[in-house]
């Protein structure tokens, strides 16, 4: 059973800096990997789909790395601002059907002006 | 555009009441998922429905019904409701198959 796994569950940094996100997964064999926003009281936004054939993928400030072989993914965010402030998920989905989708519980991060 | 919308919003039922949530895309999506979320739990998929006129139990089903009315629209019914039911509910949808990309703001229910 895929077992997916966000480390820190909160995160707090001050405006302006660099970060990384971190998502680790248990089975390799993944279809795709999604990064989602999540805003108090909001329904989940997504940011960046990573295909199983892609290696990164970029939208903006956001930069997704996808590691199959070691089963790890990381969001960077670049030069962050309160704006930013959210919980991020990440979702692997597995090869065999529409179940096969696994949710992190998230990083809740706080950019501090 | 309004994406996916969720009714209610917010909701209270004692135990043993019935309801139904409600869900709509305007995207014209083949592709539409029940999820709830709980603290600590992460996204569980409750069904879904790959294309108008089928569904398909997920991972956490029981306690559930759901309805593809149309390509536009799929509900949930809850026909005894349970305090372990007390959740946020959230709908998604996706032009193709497997992932789901959009979400509505969820409806959050409370079971007494």
């Amino acid at each position: 059973k895929q077992e997916v796994t966000q480390i820190p569950a909160a995160l707090s940094v001050p405006e302006g800096e660099n970060l990384v996100l971190n998502c680790s997964f248990t089975d390799s064999a993944i279809y795709n990997l999604q990064w989602f926003r999540q805003d108090p009281g909001k329904g989940l936004t997504s940011l960046l789909l990573i295909q199983s054939s892609q290696r990164e993928q970029t939208s903006g400030r956001l930069n997704a790395s996808l590691d199959k072989s070691s089963g790890r993914s990381t969001l960077y965010i670049a030069a962050s601002q309160p704006g930013d402030s959210a919980t991020y998920l990440c979702a692997v989905a597995n090869s065999g059907g529409y179940q096969k989708v696994t949710f992190g519980t998230g990083t809740k991060l706080q950019v501090i002006p | 555009n309004a994406g996916v919308t969720q009714t209610p919003k917010f909701q209270v039922l004692k135990t043993g009441q019935s309801m139904t949530l409600q869900c709509a895309q305007d995207m014209n999506h083949n592709s539409m998922y029940w999820y709830r979320q709980d603290p600590g739990m992460g996204l569980r998929l409750i069904y879904y429905s790959a294309s108008e006129g089928t569904t398909d139990k997920g991972e956490v089903p029981n306690g559930y019904n759901v309805s593809r009315l149309n390509k536009r629209e799929f509900s949930l019914r809850l026909e005894s409701a349970a305090p372990s039911q007390t959740s946020v509910y959230f709908c998604a949808s996706s032009p193709g198959r497997l992932t789901p990309q959009h979400f509505g703001d969820g409806t959050r229910l409370s079971i007494l």
